[in-house]
Parts: structure tokens; sequence; C-alpha cells
């Protein structure tokens, strides 16, 4: 089966720091880029970061950049999200979720893939 | 950055009847790649349609899209009583990726 488990959420103080992790298993993780997504609880949904499969190439959204970091062990089928300088605002849902492909190879076919995800709570 | 923006903010509607969910683009979305995705409470977003119009596999057919350029829209030709949720429009042809704000589909 097809899957991506989030873990690595919990409770911190603002300006603690914490590392997400996100599984990947039942496809060749190495081949696909991946994306972090994060949703307040009641709000939409954010588009946080992007790697690409070899990790060579990253993007990030302006809210959180210099503060993020994404970054993948394609060995270990893992993708991960450093935070920072955490904030109250970054109290949310955290989600991994693969870009897909047609079978061409060519062709993305969006966010095909997401994990369930895990829950960051930002409170002293 | 390509803003995205969504109309009505809610639908509310009775089984059976239409849906039609609009999303506008700030810009022309890049290689056509303009994505629907469905939430409901307590679950990841699923990905109904991609490249504005292609159903994602398992997705049943009364979900559409259609449009070109910057105005795009979702249409469920029949309500199913599984299909009362939030729907995000999304861009993925540069970055930022960005959503829309969301749609919600509640019962009538």
């Amino acid at each position: 089966e097809v899957q991506l488990v989030e873990s690595g959420g919990g409770l911190v103080q603002p300006g603690g720091s914490l590392r997400l992790s996100c599984a990947a298993s039942g496809f060749t993780f190495s081949s696909f880029e991946m994306n972090w997504v994060r949703q307040v609880p009641g709000k939409g949904l954010e588009w946080l970061s992007y790697i690409s499969s070899s990790g060579s190439i990253t993007y990030y959204a302006d809210s959180v950049k210099g503060r993020i970091t994404i970054s993948r062990d394609n060995a270990k089928n893992s993708l991960y999200l450093q935070m920072n300088s955490l904030r109250a605002e970054d109290t949310a849902d955290y989600y991994c979720a693969r870009m897909g492909y047609d079978d061409s190879g060519h062709y993305k076919t969006a966010f095909d893939i997401w994990g369930r995800g895990t829950m960051v709570t930002v409170s002293s | 950055e390509v803003a995205l923006t969504q109309t009505p903010g809610t639908l509310s509607l009775s089984p059976g009847e239409r849906a039609t969910l609009s999303c506008r683009a700030s810009q022309s979305v890049s290689s056509n790649y303009l994505a629907w995705y469905q939430q409901k409470p307590g679950q990841a977003p699923r990905l109904l349609i991609h490249g504005i119009s292609r159903r994602a596999t398992g997705i049943p057919d009364r979900f559409s899209g259609s449009g070109s350029g910057t105005d795009f829209t979702l249409t469920i030709s029949r309500l199913e009583p599984e299909d009362f949720a939030v729907y995000y429009c999304q861009q993925y042809g540069s970055s930022p990726r960005t959503f829309g704000p969301g749609t919600k589909v509640d019962i009538k």
C-alpha cells in the first residue's frame, strides 16, 4: 500500500525547535518530489516547502523562509522538516504530500498521496 | 506568486443537486497544472482532479473539472451524501504551489 506517515509533532514553547518526519512506503520514494503543507485548525491549506527527488532543489514559502529546512534521506525512505524559532502562529497540522507523475514520467499529477498529518502546538 | 480565489465561500445544496465551484487565478496557470482536492473533517485532503480536468484514480465521474488560463470550475453533477466537504483548488505549476481558500459545500 502506498503510504506516508508523519511523526514528530507535539507541544513546543515559542522560540523552540521541532523536527518532523514523514516515512514513505509502497513506492520508490527516491523517484518522487515531495512537499510539506500545513493547516491551522479550522483554516485552509498552506503550502510550505518542496524538495526534488534527489534533494538538490528546495523551495520555501515566504512565510516560513529562513525558519524551516526541508530534507530527505532516500536510503531511509524519509522526508524531514526542521522548524526553528517557532511561533504561536505555527500551530497547525503538518502534512507531507507526494507530487505524482503520469505513466510517462513527464506530466505532474498534483499532490496525489498525503499523510494523515502531525499536529504541532506552539504554546508556553 | 499565483494567488487563487474561490467562490462561493459556502454552497448550501441538497443531495442530488448539481454543485458548481469556481477558482480564479491572478495569472495564467503554468502547464495547466491546476488541481482540486476534497477535505472532510479530521481527514487529509484527497486529490480529485489534476491538470484542470483529469480525474485522479478512483474518483467517480460525477466530479469534473474545466476551464483554462485563469478561470476554472469543479462540477459535481449530482451530490451524494459523502460529497459534503470543503474543496480546495491548487496551482502546482510554479512555486509557491498555492492553494485557494476553499469552498465549503454543506447540506441545505
